[in-house]
């Protein structure tokens, strides 16, 4: 089955201690994107990668990380979490612009 | 940077009839797609319809069709027959064109919450 699968699905955590958040496609696709939605924003663009090793950032990147060795998985870390990214995180790919995004599941973290 | 705009937080259809959801957005450029995706309460993302502003077409995805009014940056979901499983969270999406010059952006709106009375 085609999917995007994200784990933790929910982590409550503390301020301060790393996290990764990890996002993993099975569809062969170029593009990978992080999200953060929270309540009255919509989503919004963290991350997003084109291709293995290139990353860039989208519009909220300031606290975040990500890295891109294999085409498959793109993972999300939290070097420092402060309780302002306390949010419903999205993994996302596609094939290229254009086309139809596939969401994970989703990923509801806390800090505390 | 583009913006998406939806300007219903909220709303509300009876079952069977009809309703239309508004989006408009901002963008300097002749070549894009927009999107409209569905969260239910299950929170996954599901997209709706797709529509590629070069084509001059409404798309149309069964019960779902879009007005597509590219003067007007006008991009408005109608969904007819409605059905208590339309019920959920509809957003809108920008997404530029060439990959070079404006990368894998994607744009949301804030979201339209739709309540379907039975």
């Amino acid at each position: 089955e085609a999917q995007v699968t994200q784990n933790p699905r929910y982590l409550i955590t503390v301020t301060g201690k790393k996290l990764t958040v990890t996002c993993s496609q099975n569809m062969n696709h170029e593009y990978m994107s992080w999200y953060r939605q929270d309540p009255g924003l919509g989503l919004r663009q963290i991350y997003y990668s084109m291709n293995v090793e290139v990353t860039d950032k989208g519009d909220v990147p300031e606290g975040y990380k990500v890295s891109r060795k294999e085409k498959r998985n793109f993972p999300l870390i939290l070097e420092s979490p402060s309780p302002n990214q306390t949010s419903l995180y999205f993994c996302a790919s596609r094939l290229a612009v254009g086309y139809e995004q596939y969401f994970g599941p989703g990923t509801r973290l806390t800090v505390t | 940077a583009q913006t998406v705009t939806q300007s219903q937080p909220e709303m509300s259809v009876q079952e069977a009839e009809t309703v239309t959801l508004s989006c408009t957005y901002d963008t300097s450029e002749s070549d894009y797609y927009l999107f409209w995706y569905k969260q239910p309460p299950s929170r996954q993302m599901i997209l709706v319809i797709r529509q590629e502003a070069y084509k001059q077409q409404n798309a149309t995805e069964n019960r779902f069709s879009v007005n597509f009014q590219k003067a007007a940056k006008s991009f408005s979901l109608k969904i007819s027959d409605s059905q208590l499983g339309d019920a959920a969270m509809y957003f809108c999406a920008y997404s530029p064109p060439g990959e070079k010059s404006s990368g894998d952006k994607l744009t949301f709106g804030t979201g339209t919450r739709l309540a379907v009375r039975p």
